[in-house]
């Protein structure tokens, strides 16, 4: 399977704390994307870190990307209860086609 | 942002029969769209790439003659599950592709298979 990793597979934290979920992919890659999705619910793109960057901010978000270790790390900062959602990496990869292979996913649980 | 629309959000069908999901770009014209399927808790995988005006390409492991995709214009790709049994409940989500890296992703269609 070509589907990556995530860890953690769920991360429960309180409010005001910080939030990082880790993500490995095993294709070469155009671009790594990071979405939520709150229970039940469609998709929410987050940020987009191309193959040529190492760090890319978005408000609370920092998503770092390393493509030696094939790995990439999405941070929260300052978390809200309403962060509480599931977290999926996906990376699109070098073809351009726009296929994504998602990530298996981090359930993230912000306590209030 | 980029719209897309999914119709229907839910549908409830007897098994052996069969279901159809649309999936339009309301304000963009997308010659490849997605059609991914997710089961309860885990991520998504994608099922078939849906090419307009030409035979939609199928993930490994995914039938071809089971989900049927059909992308007849640049704003509409279709997936009809034949025959559906129970293993198909699922939630199916489909997404528009633009540009080289943008892909707008459509609110989902959650079947279920008595």
């Amino acid at each position: 399977s070509q589907q990556g990793e995530e860890d953690p597979q769920a991360l429960s934290i309180q409010e005001g704390e910080n939030a990082t979920m880790n993500c490995s992919y095993k294709t070469s890659i155009n671009n790594l994307q990071w979405y939520r999705q709150n229970s039940g619910r469609g998709l929410v793109h987050l940020i987009l870190i191309r193959s040529n960057e190492r760090e890319k901010h978005s408000g609370r978000l920092r998503v770092t990307l390393d493509t030696s270790k094939k790995s990439s790390s999405l941070l929260i900062t300052a978390s809200r209860a309403a962060d509480t959602a599931s977290y999926f990496c996906a990376n699109q990869g070098s073809s351009n086609t726009g296929k994504l292979i998602f990530g298996q996913g981090t359930t993230l649980q912000v306590k209030p | 942002g980029a719209v897309v629309s999914q119709h229907p959000s839910r549908v409830i069908c007897k098994s052996g029969t069969s279901v159809k999901i649309e999936c339009r770009s309301l304000d963009f014209q997308a010659t490849t769209m997605f059609w991914y399927r997710q089961f309860p808790k885990q991520s998504l995988m994608l099922m078939a790439t849906s090419n307009e005006g030409s035979k939609a390409t199928y993930e490994q492991g995914v039938e071809k003659d089971k989900f049927l995709i059909n992308h007849a214009s640049l704003t509409l790709s279709t997936l009809t599950v034949t025959s559906a049994h129970p293993e198909d409940s699922s939630f199916y989500i489909c997404s528009a592709h633009r540009g080289i890296d943008e892909q707008f992703f459509g609110p989902g269609t959650r079947l279920t298979v008595l």
